[in-house]
């Protein structure tokens, strides 16, 4: 079964200072790995994807994730965290297949703190 | 161009009440996927519907139904809720017409909490 695990479940940042949240994946096949951010009382937002293209995936906000097949991660870092990014990250995986056009699987998620 | 919208926004219900939830995917989106999200915990899938047919089941008990309607919205039914069921549901829509990921990206909407007291 594909499943995405992330390591922390929190994580405490100064302003200015570097991120980095941590997801393992395990999957039979190359999957299609993803960032959300979701601020309080909202909905989810994706930050980025990875679909077998480039290794080092950009998205919004200053965020990046690298897929690295060999360690089966896909860890999600920022140089720079702003106070604005603190919120709950979720990795998932999506799967399609059989009947289903796909369906997403989401890890635990991360609170992400940031102090000033 | 409008997201997903979904409605109500919070609900509060007793326990053994029914609850419909309401999703309107975005415009020219054709699938619509339902995920359940209890406090502390990530989206679990519950269903998916393309053209009014359920495409996906996630491992939830039988007093969750969904339907489609021909303009691609779709219902969450919840029967005989129990206290565990309260949670942040959410609407995510998608093209859904092919098993490529291109097709099946997922845009999801803001969510309706549901309590259950």
């Amino acid at each position: 079964a594909q499943s995405v695990t992330q390591l922390d479940s929190h994580v405490s940042v100064s302003e200015g200072t570097p991120v980095l949240l941590r997801c393992n994946y395990s999957s039979s096949y190359s999957p299609s790995l993803f960032w959300y951010v979701q601020h309080p009382n909202k909905g989810l937002q994706l930050l980025l994807k990875y679909t077998s293209a480039a290794t080092l995936v950009k998205g919004i906000n200053g965020f990046e994730a690298e897929f690295k097949k060999s360690e089966t991660s896909f860890h999600l870092t920022k140089p720079s965290a702003h106070m604005s990014d603190a919120a709950e990250y979720f990795c998932a995986h999506f799967k399609a297949g059989g009947t289903s056009y796909g369906k997403l699987t989401f890890g635990q998620g991360t609170i992400l703190t940031v102090h000033p | 161009d409008a997201g997903v919208t979904q409605s109500p926004t919070h609900l509060i219900k007793t326990r053994g009440q029914h609850v419909t939830l309401r999703c309107s995917p975005i415009s020219g989106h054709k699938s619509v996927s339902w995920y359940q999200q209890v406090l502390g915990q990530g989206p679990q899938f519950i269903f998916q519907y393309y053209e009014k047919e359920e495409r996906g089941r996630g491992n939830f008990p039988d007093r969750f139904s969904a339907r489609q309607f021909p303009n691609y919205s779709s219902e969450l039914n919840v029967n005989a809720l129990l206290l565990g069921d309260s949670a942040l549901y959410l609407c995510a829509s998608s093209l859904g017409s092919s098993g490529a990921f291109t097709y099946n990206e997922q845009f999801f909407g803001p969510g309706t909490r549901l309590t259950v007291l």
